[in-house]
């Protein structure tokens, strides 16, 4: 069965700190894997990432996968307070179009 | 765009009920995906949709649930009778193509009493 794992669950930092948050997965045929944030609505897309070793850049936010190890890491420089959110991790896998989800990891930045 | 709609957003309904979600995907969008959300199970695949046509409705909790997709700009995920351990957010999501990510909707807060 396909598994997404996410680590930490919980994470409380202070504005300003550095967070790296973890993904690992075993899944069947690898596509790609996604990160998104979600607040208190919908998840929101953030990267998509399918090749080893790119690193995928937006601002203060920026993620890379590792594919012979089977994880990603989305990291946040110079936290703020609006960064708080539940960060989800995703895989999409070969010929099948769902996406299998995380249970994300709750950050919470105070200030 | 006004991107994924869901309509209600929020449901509060009696046990033995039925309840209807609905959902209109982005246009273009080619595939419709059904998650529930809770905090104990997180994000879970419901069932989703290509081209109009079910897919893998092999997370449908069982037969209480139904999804249909009558045309491109719409479906609805129907639960009959609902139960308490029902409650959930349900998210509908579109996207075109296996290259993109998803968008989802606002979502659907069901409370069952």
């Amino acid at each position: 069965e396909d598994k997404v794992v996410q680590s930490p669950l919980s994470l409380v930092v202070h504005e300003g700190d550095t967070v790296t948050l973890n993904c690992s997965y075993e899944v069947t045929n690898f596509r790609s894997l996604l990160w998104y944030k979600q607040e208190k609505k919908a998840p929101t897309f953030l990267f998509m990432l399918t090749s080893s070793g790119i690193e995928k850049k937006s601002g203060r936010l920026s993620s890379i996968l590792d594919k012979k190890e089977l994880f990603s890491i989305l990291n946040i420089t110079a936290t703020q307070t609006g960064d708080s959110a539940v960060y989800l991790c995703a895989v999409g896998t070969q010929g099948a179009q769902k996406l299998v989800f995380g249970q994300g990891t709750r950050l919470t930045i105070n200030p | 765009d006004a991107g994924v709609i869901q309509s209600p957003r929020h449901e509060v309904t009696e046990m033995g009920q039925e309840v209807t979600l609905r959902c209109k995907p982005i246009s273009g969008h080619n595939s419709l995906f059904w998650y529930r959300q809770t905090m104990m199970r997180g994000l879970e695949l419901l069932i989703y949709f290509n081209n109009n046509v079910p897919i893998d409705d092999s997370g449908m909790p069982e037969d209480r649930f139904s999804a249909k997709m009558p045309n491109a700009s719409f479906s609805t995920l129907k639960i009959q009778p609902s139960e308490p351990r029902d409650s959930a957010v349900y998210f509908c999501a579109s996207r075109v193509g296996q290259l993109y990510g998803y968008t989802f909707g606002s979502g659907t807060r069901l409370t069952v009493v």
